[in-house]
């Protein structure tokens, strides 16, 4: 079936810690996928995405790594900062679809 | 920095009556879509939209959905007589291209149903 889950609800780091938000998937035919963050109020704001062909992406601050084998995404946040606050959201995308399926969100609390 | 704008932000609306939320893709984007978010929950697919036609539609999406894209700008959902259960964020999305590709997304429009 179709589910994407997250394992941690709420994550609390102290300002200056990496943070790592995990998300199991369940579908093997998802072959894009994107980590977005919600701050209250607003719409997804997209961070990062990886295709299936790979394994690590790493943008500004955050990298997604992505463990096909066991359908396992993570999103490492380097330095967190108290504007990383807010929920953040993997959403895979099958292949042959358009839409976007997502998690069910990990808030991010940074503590100073 | 080019971005989908939605409006309105908030509507309240009683029971049975139609509302319109309506969206401002970013111009050079080819597909839509629609997702809502009831409180507390995840983002859920509605409705994809391409070459003036929905490419994909959920469950959610039924007969008192619609969507529409009346000029070169705005794109439309269209609830026909809502229900408590419509009460939620509706995001509108647009991507260059399709499956694949990332989708950005507005602000939203929180829909109260009384």
């Amino acid at each position: 079936g179709e589910s994407v889950g997250l394992h941690l609800p709420t994550l609390s780091v102290q300002e200056g810690d990496n943070s790592i938000i995990n998300c199991a998937y369940s579908n093997s035919a998802s072959d894009y996928f994107i980590w977005y963050k919600q701050e209250s109020g607003k719409g997804p704001q997209f961070i990062i995405d990886i295709r299936s062909n790979m394994d690590k992406r790493q943008g500004q601050r955050v990298t997604v790594l992505l463990n096909k084998t066991v359908k396992h995404l993570s999103l490492q946040i380097a330095a967190t900062q108290p504007g990383d606050s807010a929920v953040y959201f993997c959403a895979e995308n099958l292949v042959n679809t358009d839409k976007l399926i997502f998690g069910t969100g990990t808030r991010l609390q940074v503590f100073p | 920095e080019p971005e989908v704008t939605q409006t309105p932000s908030h509507q309240v609306t009683q029971m049975g009556q139609e509302v319109i939320l309506r969206c401002v893709p970013i111009s050079n984007h080819l597909y839509f879509y629609w997702y809502r978010q009831i409180l507390g929950q995840k983002v859920e697919f509605l409705v994809s939209f391409y070459n003036n036609e929905i490419s994909e539609k959920s469950e959610i999406f039924d007969d008192q959905f619609s969507v529409e894209r009346p000029d070169g700008s705005n794109f439309t959902l269209k609830i026909r007589s809502t229900k408590l259960e419509d009460s939620a964020m509706y995001f509108c999305a647009s991507s260059e291209e399709g499956q694949g590709n990332e989708q950005f997304f507005g602000p939203g429009t929180r829909l109260t149903v009384l």
